[in-house]
C-alpha cells in the first residue's frame, strides 16, 4: 500500500514569515493530495488539494506544489498569522483506492 | 453544509466493556471512514466502508469491528476495551477518495 512520510513534526515560525511543510509519498498511482488543518480541540479540515494534472495550486497566502517525478508535494505558508497555528495533514490516494493515506501530521506554532 | 456527527464527544468506560461509536453522515456519501489519534502517531485508519454492509481493515483493526446497516451510519465497535484503546477516536465521510473527506468532532475515548 501507500506510504505517506510527513515533514518536520514540529515547526515554530515568526509572525510574517512563512512555513513550508513537506510530504512524499511512495504509490506512483496516487493522483490526489489534499492538505488538512486541525485547530486545537477541533476536527480536521480541508485547506487545500492538489490532483496529479497540475504542478501547484494557490488560494490566497497557502499553495501547495507537487513534483510526480520525485514523488513529494509540499504546502507553503506565506505571511503567517497566529491563527494558522494548528496541526496540519498530508494525504494521498488514487482512483484505484477506496482511502486516504495521511502523513503523521505537522504541529506549526506561529509566534507573534 | 455536510455534517458528520459522532454520538459522543467524551466517553469513560471501563477494561473489559463493550463499546459502540456511532457516526452519522447526512450527504449521502459512499466512502466512511474510523480513524484513531494520538500524539505524534497522526491519523491511524482503523477501518473502513465503501458501502452498505461493506467493510475493509485499515492499518490498525485489531480489537476493533465495524457495522455499516445504513449508508448514513458508521459504527465502530470495541468488543472488550482495553486501557490501550483510550485515545481520540474520528470518523469521516467521503463521496469517493478523490474528493473532499469531512470529519466527525471525535470522541475522547478513556479505558480504566
Amino acid at each position: 500500500g501507500e506510504n505517506v512520510e510527513q515533514h518536520p513534526s514540529t515547526l515554530s515560525v515568526q509572525e510574517g514569515d512563512s512555513a513550508v511543510i513537506k510530504c512524499t509519498y511512495s504509490d506512483s498511482a496516487s493522483n490526489y493530495f489534499p492538505w488538512y488543518k486541525q485547530e486545537l480541540g477541533k476536527r480536521p479540515q480541508l485547506i487545500i488539494d492538489i490532483r496529479s494534472n497540475v504542478g501547484e495550486k494557490k488560494d490566497q497566502r497557502i499553495a501547495v506544489t507537487l513534483n510526480k517525478t520525485a514523488k513529494h508535494f509540499s504546502l507553503h505558508i506565506t505571511e503567517t498569522q497566529p491563527e494558522d497555528s494548528a496541526v496540519y495533514f498530508c494525504a494521498a490516494t488514487s482512483n484505484t483506492g477506496n482511502q486516504f493515506y495521511f502523513g503523521t501530521g505537522t504541529s506549526l506554532t506561529v509566534i507573534p | 453544509d455536510v455534517k458528520v456527527t459522532q454520538s459522543s464527544r467524551y466517553l469513560v468506560k471501563r477494561t473489559g466493556e463493550k463499546v459502540f461509536l456511532e457516526c452519522v453522515q447526512d450527504m449521502d456519501h459512499e466512502n466512511m471512514f474510523w480513524y484513531r489519534q494520538d500524539p505524534g502517531l497522526g491519523l491511524r485508519l482503523i477501518y473502513f466502508s465503501y458501502d452498505v454492509k461493506m467493510k475493509e481493515k485499515g492499518d490498525i483493526p485489531e480489537g476493533y469491528s465495524v457495522s455499516r446497516e445504513k449508508k448514513e451510519r458508521f459504527s465502530l465497535i470495541l468488543e472488550s476495551a482495553s486501557t490501550n484503546q483510550t485515545s481520540m477516536y474520528l470518523c469521516a465521510s467521503s463521496l469517493s477518495s478523490r474528493a473532499e473527506a469531512f470529519f466527525g468532532q471525535g470522541t475522547r475515548l478513556t479505558v480504566v
